[in-house]
């Protein structure tokens, strides 16, 4: 059964670039899956903040101009987020989660999620 | 861009009510497109309904969605303990793809 653990810095200075890992286990990044962050403010909603599917194709939310960059590396079956610029609006809980697509469809759902990491800006 | 209202806000009701919230998309959007998710404190959103009333595995069929292009529903018949939370609506677009959340409906112990 597939799980996903966040991984990284809690606490990034304004201006600087924020980095997390998502390790998977019991699936593989190389399957038909795409691979997405979302984080969430404090007391606030969600926010999507883009995915990536294996073959490091790529799609960002429009909103956070141009400041993301999401990476995979299959060989350690692991995703990357890099947020450049931060300030203290990208304080928030950071969730990777799975979409499920399976036969060359997918439910646009997010299936299976970590369990978060909180990342301060300050 | 597509902006979608969830409501109410809060929903207070008692265990074994009836809950109806509300998910409207700021123009006609594909049922294929709309998920539903459901959070607890502290804990990482669950995924209940995709496709727009397609239970995910593992949800119990007291949770049904409904709607069409622009009014899409999440019912609960019969709310136990466990489902006081809050809940989510979610699109998909692919041009650009973007996934855009609601703000959330709480869902309160009256």
């Amino acid at each position: 059964q597939l799980q996903l653990q966040e991984s990284g810095p809690g606490l990034v200075k304004p201006s600087g670039t924020l980095s997390l890992t998502c390790a998977a286990s019991g699936d593989s990044i190389s399957s038909t899956h795409w691979w997405s962050w979302v984080r969430q403010p404090p007391g606030k909603g969600l926010e999507w903040i883009g995915e990536i599917f294996h073959t490091g194709r790529t799609n960002y939310n429009p909103s956070l101009n141009n400041r993301v960059t999401i990476s995979v590396d299959t060989s350690k079956n692991q995703f990357s987020l890099r947020l450049s610029s931060v300030t203290a609006a990208d304080t928030a809980f950071y969730y990777c989660a799975r979409i499920y697509c399976g036969g060359g469809i997918c439910n646009y759902g997010k299936d299976v999620w970590g369990q978060g990491t909180t990342v301060t800006v300050s | 861009e597509i902006v979608l209202t969830q409501s109410p806000g809060t929903l207070s009701l008692s265990p074994g009510e009836r809950a109806t919230l509300s998910c409207r998309a700021s123009q006609s959007v594909s049922n294929i497109h709309i998920a539903w998710y459901q959070q607890k404190p502290g804990q990482a959103p669950r995924l209940l309904i995709y496709g727009a009333s397609t239970r995910a595995t593992g949800i119990p069929d007291r949770f049904s969605g409904s709607g069409s292009g622009t009014d899409f529903t999440l019912t609960i018949s019969r709310l136990e303990p466990e489902d006081f939370a809050v809940y989510y609506c979610q699109h998909y677009t692919d041009l650009p793809v973007t996934y855009t959340f609601g703000q959330g409906t709480k869902v309160e112990i009256k």
